[in-house]
Parts: structure tokens; C-alpha cells; sequence
């Protein structure tokens, strides 16, 4: 099926770094939407971007609708241990009436 | 707490054994859906229901069914369990996906040996 294309897998970072994740599309989006899923726990809704270029904070996370409309960012500045798990974006275009999800980023914080 | 409530949260069976994971929510949220996560692959669609009544294939529908019994419930079957089917299941429901997201259950590890 459909997958969108996550990067990085994973990621090892020191707390207090800032991070950054991506996610692209073959074909054009009009919904991204990024989750995080701690660990046992189901994925939960971070933000959602709805217009190309749209920007969104929530807390220390941003993200970005891309302007091509077929990528998405989001960024989390000062990390904190906190922030591990799995984060997943999820988009939708005119094409699919469902979700499409990518495989998602393993954020680790090294000790 | 509201929210969507899945059991069980772990469960083994042996090739060829049925089970039904249930799935409630309490939220009057019209759409239900069951996914399941295996490792690299994110979140796959097995089958959803927009609304009480009704039930559509998702991406992966195979070797499942689904029965909506009320607003507040969606139950997932295997009929014969294979090992392929291992994996994490998760039951979410939404009133508006795009705007609000889902809200995910905590998830059910099934194991089949």
C-alpha cells in the first residue's frame, strides 16, 4: 500500500539539542497531520496543517506544511527526555479518503 | 477517563485459533477504525466504520472482520489466526479526523505462535 516517506528511521540525540524530521509525499497533500506515540501507548494528534506553507507551534514542536505540497517538517527545539517515542506523520490528499502514515521517527535521547 | 478502551492488552494464540479484540469508546464519536502497526511499516488500515450501521475495507482487510455493535463499539475477529498476523492492533475513533485527529486505544500485542 501507499506509504509516505519518513526520514530520518531513527535518531540519537542529547537533551537540549534541537531536532528535526521529515516527511514526503509522491503526490499532493491538502492535510498533513504529525503524532506521538510514547511507549504502550496508542499514537496522540501533535498538529495539524491544513494550507501549503502553513507554519504551527505547539509548545516546543513546529511544524510545516511544505510548499510543494507534498512535504512536511517538524522541528523540536531544546529536547527533553520527555520527548522520546515515535513520531508519525500522517497525511491525506484528494485521491485517498483515509489516512496515509508514514513508518515513523524513533527519537531516543543518549544518556 | 474518556477515551478509547481496547482489550485485551495482550493475547498468544495458536495458528488457526479465533479471537475477537473489543474496542469502545465514549466519546459519541460516529467513526471507528482498527489499525495495525508492525515495525517500519506505521500504522496500516485494516477496516473502519463511518457510522453506526456501516463497515468498509482498509488497506489491509484480509483475514479480518469487523462487526459495529452500537456507537460505542467496534470489534475486530481473526477467524483463524496466522502468524503473519502478529502485530500491535490499535482501535481509534474520530468525529473529524483532518481537524481533531483520532483518538487511539492503548493498543492490543497479539502474538501467534
Amino acid at each position: 500500500g501507499q506509504q509516505l516517506n519518513q526520514s530520518p528511521q531513527s535518531m540519537f540525540i542529547q537533551e537540549g539539542e534541537d531536532v528535526s524530521m521529515n516527511c514526503t509525499s509522491s503526490s499532493i497533500f491538502n492535510t498533513w497531520l504529525w503524532y506521538k506515540q510514547d511507549p504502550g501507548e496508542g499514537p496522540v494528534l501533535l498538529i495539524a496543517l491544513y494550507k501549503a506553507g502553513e507554519l504551527t507551534s505547539n509548545g516546543r514542536l513546529t511544524a510545516q506544511f511544505g510548499i510543494t505540497r507534498k512535504d512536511s517538517f517538524l522541528n523540536i527545539s531544546a529536547s527533553i527526555p520527555s520527548d522520546v517515542g515515535i513520531y508519525f506523520c500522517a497525511g491525506r490528499g484528494d485521491s485517498n479518503y483515509q489516512l496515509i502514515w508514514g513508518a515513523g521517527t524513533k527519537l531516543i535521547i543518549k544518556p | 477517563n474518556a477515551g478509547v478502551t481496547q482489550t485485551p492488552k495482550f493475547q498468544v494464540l495458536k495458528t488457526g485459533q479465533s479471537m475477537t479484540l473489543q474496542c469502545a469508546q465514549d466519546m459519541n464519536h460516529n467513526s471507528m477504525y482498527w489499525y495495525r502497526q508492525d515495525p517500519g511499516m506505521g500504522l496500516r488500515l485494516i477496516y473502519y466504520s463511518a457510522s453506526e450501521g456501516t463497515t468498509d475495507k482498509g488497506e489491509v482487510p484480509n483475514g479480518y472482520n469487523v462487526s459495529r455493535l452500537n456507537k460505542r463499539e467496534f470489534s475486530l475477529r481473526l477467524e483463524s489466526a496466522a502468524p503473519s498476523q502478529t502485530s500491535v492492533y490499535f482501535c481509534a475513533s474520530s468525529d473529524s479526523p483532518l481537524r481533531y485527529g483520532y483518538t487511539f486505544g492503548s493498543g492490543t500485542r497479539l502474538t501467534v505462535v
